[in-house]
């Protein structure tokens, strides 16, 4: 069965400094796997996703994640934070199996922003 | 493109009301979805369908029901709504079933007293 854990419901950092926000995941098969940003008030965002290609990807507005598959993790990261950041973030699985189409949630976590 | 459209975008009904909420892409993806968004538990999926006249229930369905008779629209419909369907639901489509990226909409915020 699919599942993904967002290790931390709220983070919070200061302007400038560097964001970690963390997800793990469980998959039976050969997972993909995105971010999604939903800014207050706003749909879902697509951030960056991994489809077994490169390990580190890379996505909009400087945010990239690495997969790891012995660690089964996908953190999402940021050199620096900015105001604009401030959201809550969504680390999503998906598989390749019989059930592909749907998509997994994690719970969430609310990224605060300090100036 | 419009994207995902959805309406209304806020609804406040009364218990034992019914409504549909209404969900349109506009780029002729096979598959759309509805999810609802509850604080502390993500996203999670009530209904979906992989083309027209298909349809199949995910994580929560009891309460809901789906069509498909286009490939642009996907409504939802409340057969007879309770306080515990208060929420904010989003509409997602993609290209095809399977792995690909899902596009939301913007949501609809739906009270019930």
């Amino acid at each position: 069965a699919q599942s993904v854990t967002q290790l931390d419901s709220h983070v919070s950092v200061s302007e400038g400094t560097p964001v970690l926000l963390r997800c793990n995941y469980s998959s039976s098969y050969s997972p993909s796997l995105f971010w999604y940003v939903q800014h207050p008030n706003k749909g879902l965002q697509l951030l960056l996703k991994y489809t077994s290609a490169a390990t580190l990807v890379k996505g909009i507005n400087g945010f990239e994640a690495e997969f790891k598959k012995s660690e089964t993790s996908f953190h999402l990261t940021k050199p620096s934070a900015h105001m604009s950041d401030a959201a809550e973030y969504f680390c999503v699985v998906s598989d390749r199996g019989n059930t592909g189409n749907q998509f997994y949630f994690g719970t969430g976590t609310s990224l605060t922003v300090i100036p | 493109n419009a994207g995902v459209t959805q309406t209304p975008k806020f609804q406040v009904l009364k218990t034992g009301q019914s409504m549909t909420l209404q969900c349109a892409q506009d780029m002729n993806h096979e598959y759309m979805s509805w999810y609802r968004q509850d604080p502390g538990m993500g996203l999670r999926l009530i209904h979906y369908s992989v083309g027209a006249g298909i349809t199949d229930q995910g994580e929560v369905p009891n309460g809901y029901n789906v069509s498909r008779s286009t490939t642009e629209d996907f409504p939802l419909r409340l057969l007879s709504a309770a306080p515990s369907q208060t929420s904010v639901y989003f509409c997602a489509s993609s290209y095809h079933r399977g792995v690909e990226t899902q596009y939301f909409g913007p949501g609809t915020r739906l009270l019930v007293l």
